[in-house]
């Protein structure tokens, strides 16, 4: 199967910073990236869809503005949490999917934010 | 949003046993897959299905994708204590997939 790493693992940021998620995927090209958020006991949310060079596609009630994607590399995608707020906390996992793996999703080992 | 039906939500189990989980939905759709999370990681990609009526194993695991593209089964055979987790049925439309709520797996030796 396929590799997809993220990074950090855990970050810990004041309220009102920004915060950067990097999700790689390190053995196929992965053509379009998902970013998830999951809260404790539930099942993974689908924020965002993101294709390499091209805008993200927003799932309704996502706030564009305050998370941020990036897809400049069919590599690296990048979420950045903007002015940062507790009710951020959260599991945010990134997927990938590309190349011979077009047709399923796979996924990051996930981020684990908490905002003070 | 949208999300599928899976069953059961909890299993408590004796190692050695089988064990049963299905997802159904009032869609349909193109793959199904099977996914496995464990606490603070992301999830595992288990089984991919790719056609209706396709029946595929993975060691112990054995997932079919239904005759009507709406629903799929997940059956694990003889349980060992590493298979404790959550199990995640995840229906695959144009682009994006479509989760089911999880079965938590709880094993005891």
């Amino acid at each position: 199967g396929a590799v997809v790493s993220q990074h950090p693992s855990r970050v810990i940021c004041k309220s009102g910073t920004s915060v950067k998620i990097e999700c790689r995927s390190l053995d196929f090209q992965a053509t379009t990236m998902f970013w998830y958020r999951q809260f404790p006991k539930q099942s993974l949310m689908l924020m965002a869809t993101s294709n390499e060079g091209s805008k993200a596609t927003y799932e309704q009630g996502v706030e564009k503005d305050k998370f941020l994607i990036n897809h400049a590399s069919l590599t690296l995608s990048t979420l950045t949490v903007t002015s940062a707020h507790p009710e951020d906390s959260s599991f945010y996992i990134c997927s990938a999917s590309g190349g011979p793996f077009q047709e399923t999703q796979y996924f990051g080992p996930g981020t684990r934010l908490l905002v003070l | 949003g949208q999300q599928l039906n899976q069953s059961p939500q909890s299993m408590f189990i004796q190692e050695g046993e089988d064990v049963s989980m299905n997802c159904t939905s009032s869609s349909i759709f193109n793959t199904w897959l099977w996914y496995k999370q464990e606490p603070g990681e992301g999830p595992v990609l288990l089984i991919a299905l790719y056609k209706a009526g396709e029946l595929t194993s993975n060691g112990r695991l054995t997932a079919q994708f239904g005759i009507t593209r709406k629903d799929s089964f997940l059956n694990i055979s003889a349980s060992i204590p590493s298979d404790v987790g959550i199990y995640f049925c995840a229906g695959r439309g144009a682009q994006k997939l479509v989760f089911g709520q999880g079965t938590r797996l709880t094993i005891n030796p």
